[in-house]
């Protein structure tokens, strides 16, 4: 049973839309991560966050933004949507990082 | 050059045969390696983790690492059909942080 939870599970949405994709997680992990990724490429991580107030952005440029307010919810917003931004949206946490992180079940994103 | 190579295969196996899948990375300064599986549509699900040169065995699951040589690999024994997927190669980033970075993934194929 998923520790680890995205909604909206899909999402279709118009150009210029604000979007805000949610991520929570029960097990008290401190690191959460949002990763994007397209159909056969690796994940690419976009924003991190140690901790409650702790947001840092990620290896690659997005237009997206995060916010930490609470241990367990790291949404992931986006101002105006816009068909770049089509993609999976994964968001991840961890206790600490050697132990690997436990993924949610994404979001996938579509901007028409 | 990427940070973490594998190649994208398809690897394909017959049912009950060892699948080899490999996994070069650059950054000497990486501590912890990580193997995910992910089917088709789904999230990234982690089946092994490793540190230390050398192998560390679970089930029909073997990672072997090669520090010296950048080097990460994973054996699957009595392959099975349900372990067609694609697996993804991830390295601890040496900046810190616990970040990992992703490799594009090798598809397996198990065919009977």
């Amino acid at each position: 049973e998923a520790d680890i939870y995205q909604t909206p599970r899909y999402l279709v949405i118009g150009t210029g839309k604000k979007i805000t994709l949610e991520c929570s997680q029960t097990m008290g992990h401190d690191k959460m991560y949002w990763y994007q990724q397209d159909p056969g490429m690796e994940l690419h991580l976009i924003h991190y966050s140690y901790g409650v107030n702790s947001t840092e952005k990620g290896d690659l440029s997005s237009e997206s933004t995060v916010s930490r307010i609470r241990t367990e919810h790291f949404p992931l917003t986006l101002e105006s949507a816009r068909p770049s931004h089509t993609s999976q949206y994964l968001c991840a946490s961890s206790r600490d990082g050697d132990r690997g992180y436990t993924f949610g079940s994404g979001t996938r994103l579509t901007v028409v | 050059q990427k940070e973490v190579e594998q190649n994208s295969g398809p690897l394909s196996v017959p049912e009950g045969a060892i699948a080899s899948l490999n996994c070069t990375y650059s950054d000497r300064g990486s501590q912890s390696f990580f193997w995910y599986r992910q089917y088709s549509g789904k999230s990234p699900e982690l089946i092994m983790f490793i540190y230390s040169n050398g192998d560390k065995e679970d089930g029909r699951f073997t990672a072997q690492l090669n520090k010296a040589s950048q080097y990460v690999s994973l054996l699957i024994r009595d392959s099975q059909p349900s372990d067609s997927a694609t697996y993804l190669c991830a390295v601890s980033s040496a900046g810190g942080y616990n970040k990992l970075i992703f490799g594009a993934g090798t598809r397996l194929a198990v065919h009977p």
